[in-house]
């Protein structure tokens, strides 16, 4: 069974600072997919990875993903209060099975 | 493109009420989810749907919950009967099969009194 762990799971940082969330998944694969959720609102495709060391970026955000360590990051470049949400990252297996989620991070940034 | 449809976007009712969520997947896609998000359980997938056939509702918690798909358009999720502890937001999903990222519904939050 797959299993798709995030953390943190709370983040509270600075406006200005940096960070890194993590994703780490237990069986092979090499899509993963970002999803961004505002409080009370749904989940909004952020990026979608496809493949061993693929990097995409949208402003201060910047996912990765490592296919070998089975790991992906999310990496906050001089955080906004604009960026507070949480954010989820999502598994595919085989393309015909629906994505596993992790538990969501969720990010508060404080001036 | 509209999205994803669901309907309604709120619905307060009482327990023992029936209950239908509603969803309209993206013209297209044929792979359609039901989820369910609560504060303590967090995401949950409830059921999914290939080409209008069920594939695995073993995430439904019990009897009670029921989905249906009866043409690529649309689907149900019916509550009946409903308990309180079925509140939570409901939310439908599309795909297209093969590689490619889900993209959601508004949600319907729940409300069992």
């Amino acid at each position: 069974e797959l299993k798709v762990e995030q953390n943190p799971l709370f983040l509270s940082m600075q406006e200005g600072k940096n960070y890194t969330i993590y994703c780490n998944y237990s069986t092979t694969s090499d899509r993963l997919y970002w999803y961004r959720q505002d409080p009370g609102k749904s989940l909004e495709s952020l990026f979608v990875l496809l493949s061993n060391g693929a990097v995409k970026q949208e402003g201060r955000l910047m996912a990765s993903l490592d296919t070998k360590a089975r790991l992906s990051t999310l990496h906050i470049t001089a955080a906004v209060h604009d960026l507070s949400a949480t954010y989820f990252c999502a598994v595919d297996i085989s393309g015909n099975t629906p994505l596993v989620f992790g538990k969501g991070t969720r990010l508060s940034v404080i001036a | 493109d509209a999205g994803v449809i669901q309907s309604p976007r709120h619905e307060v009712t009482e327990m023992g009420q029936e209950v239908t969520l509603r969803c309209k997947p993206i013209s297209g896609h044929n792979s359609l989810f039901w989820y369910r998000q609560t504060m303590m359980r967090g995401l949950e997938l409830l059921i999914y749907f290939n080409n209008n056939v069920p594939i695995d509702d073993s995430g439904m918690p019990e009897d009670r919950f029921s989905a249906k798909m009866p043409n690529a358009s649309f689907s149900t999720l019916k509550i009946q009967p409903s308990e309180p502890r079925d509140s939570a937001v409901y939310f439908c999903a599309s795909s297209k099969q093969g590689p490619t990222e889900q993209y959601f519904g508004p949600g319907t939050r729940l409300t069992v009194t």
